[in-house]
């Protein structure tokens, strides 16, 4: 699976935009880009994938680049409950295939 | 929606003791993973299976074992408990239509060695 290089750590204000970039420059052909976050002492939650089309759900955007080589999560307004680590991770789409988690950007959405 | 359960939630364990961390799934997903969190890092993935009755190492498996009986349950067993083996404990899930599923986690177990 590709490596993926994040920020250690932002900071965004309550209700503005959060943009947590992630560049995963050896990503192949095969590979989905995966954006999950972790809530202090609970599990990893799920929050969006791609392949090389930008994704948009209900919990936040993904923008990836022509290139596939960066993509941009976009959480539209945040709130004091986005407060988390977010984990950007590049994974092949067969069977069975593992999550490879790095340290992750540690979001603190700020009143 | 129970998801992904995990018990017990909490547990400490004396060196060279033995337990079960327990996780049950009601998704029907034939993937299901152990990873391990210790802490200020991220997850290494332990264990993992495919389906029933077929299991496979992942990056960090000595010292635990694992067993799928049944696509509801996957339990983890630690046979002789190390200090090392000190951390939270997170079960997850992924479905089988597409392969590009994302995986679904529990709350995790927290274990302490002493």
């Amino acid at each position: 699976d590709a490596k993926t290089t994040q920020p250690p750590s932002m900071d965004c204000a309550e209700g503005r935009a959060a943009n947590l970039p992630c560049n995963h420059s050896t990503i192949s052909g095969n590979e989905y880009v995966y954006w999950y976050r972790q809530i202090h002492s609970q599990g990893p939650q799920y929050i969006i994938h791609g392949l090389k089309n930008n994704e948009t759900n209900e919990m936040a955007s993904l923008i990836i680049t022509e290139d596939r080589k960066s993509s941009t999560l976009i959480l539209p307004h945040a709130t004091l409950r986005d407060t988390a680590v977010y984990y950007c991770i590049v994974r092949v789409a067969t069977s069975g295939s593992r999550l490879t988690f790095g340290e992750g950007t540690q979001l603190t959405v700020n009143p | 929606n129970a998801g992904v359960t995990q018990t017990p939630k909490f547990r400490i364990l004396k060196i060279g003791q033995s337990m079960t961390l327990q996780c049950t799934q009601d998704m029907n997903h034939n993937y299901m993973y152990w990873y391990r969190q210790d802490p200020g890092m991220g997850l290494k993935l332990i264990y993992y299976s495919v389906g029933a009755g077929i299991t496979d190492k992942g990056e960090v498996p000595n010292g635990y074992n694992v067993s799928r009986s049944t696509t509801e349950d996957f339990p983890l067993r630690l046979e002789l408990a190390a200090p090392s083996q000190t951390s939270v404990y997170f079960c997850a899930s992924s479905g089988t239509e597409y392969s590009n599923q994302p995986q679904h986690f529990g709350d995790g177990t927290r274990l302490s060695i002493l």
